[in-house]
């Protein structure tokens, strides 16, 4: 069965990195992407981007171009997700989450999702 | 971006009433297909995919629930509500990059 399982959760100091790895089985990860999504208490989702795990292609959005970095190790079927210069306002869950296949490709609304990774930024 | 705008924030509906929820997009997520999904998310669990393509039930998901609309307005029904379905629910557009979620309605039992 398909399955994502994410490390575990962070505490970090105002500045720091943080690095959140997103662990698959029970499909071809390399015909597929991850999206990485993350939620601040009581907010709504909100998209951080994703990889093309085939080619290692990314997209991020705006909001987080210049601090965030998608990776993945095909022979470990894992995709990792950098966020750096932390500040308070980036204390989240951080989801990954696979896109829905359909054919030869895939549409991006998620059918999978890994369990979440709480990171704390506090001093 | 694309703004998802949901409504009401929150509702109470007895057990077996009908529950619906509406979204609207800042700007059409129409091309051939409406690219919009519905998720539920309880506490503490990542939000659970319900709906896509605006209509189309996910595989095992019950046939209370139900999706409509297009272009930049939808729609989740939840026919008959059911204690487990408390839960938050949010609409998703996948149109166009960044893709973005409504901001969550909460169902609870009235």
């Amino acid at each position: 069965q398909v399955q994502l399982v994410q490390s575990g959760a962070e505490v970090k100091e105002p500045g720091a990195s943080v690095k959140v790895s997103c662990k698959t089985s029970g499909y071809t990860f390399t015909n597929s992407a991850v999206h990485w999504v993350r939620q601040a208490p009581g907010q709504r989702p909100e998209w951080m981007g994703w990889i093309n795990n085939g080619n290692g292609d990314t997209n991020y959005s705006q909001k987080f171009q210049g601090r965030v970095r998608i990776t993945r190790d095909t022979s470990a079927s894992t995709a990792y997700m950098d966020l750096n210069s932390l500040r308070s306002e980036d204390t989240a869950v951080y989801f990954c989450a696979r896109p829905t296949p359909e054919g030869s490709g895939w549409y991006d609304c998620y059918d999978y999702w890994g369990q979440g990774t709480l990171v704390t930024v506090s001093s | 971006d694309t703004v998802m705008t949901q409504s009401p924030d929150s509702l109470a509906v007895s057990l077996g009433e009908r529950a619906t929820i509406n979204c609207k997009s800042s700007q059409s997520v129409l091309y051939s297909k409406n690219y919009l999904a519905w998720y539920q998310q309880k506490p503490g669990q990542p939000p659970k995919l319900l709906i896509y393509w605006a209509s189309t039930r996910e595989s095992g998901v019950p046939d209370r629930f139900s999706g409509s609309g297009s272009g930049t307005d939808f729609t989740l029904t939840i026919s008959s509500l059911q204690a487990e379905d408390v839960a938050v629910y949010y609409c998703q557009q996948y149109y166009s990059v960044p893709r973005t979620f409504g901001q969550g309605t909460r169902v609870e039992i009235k």
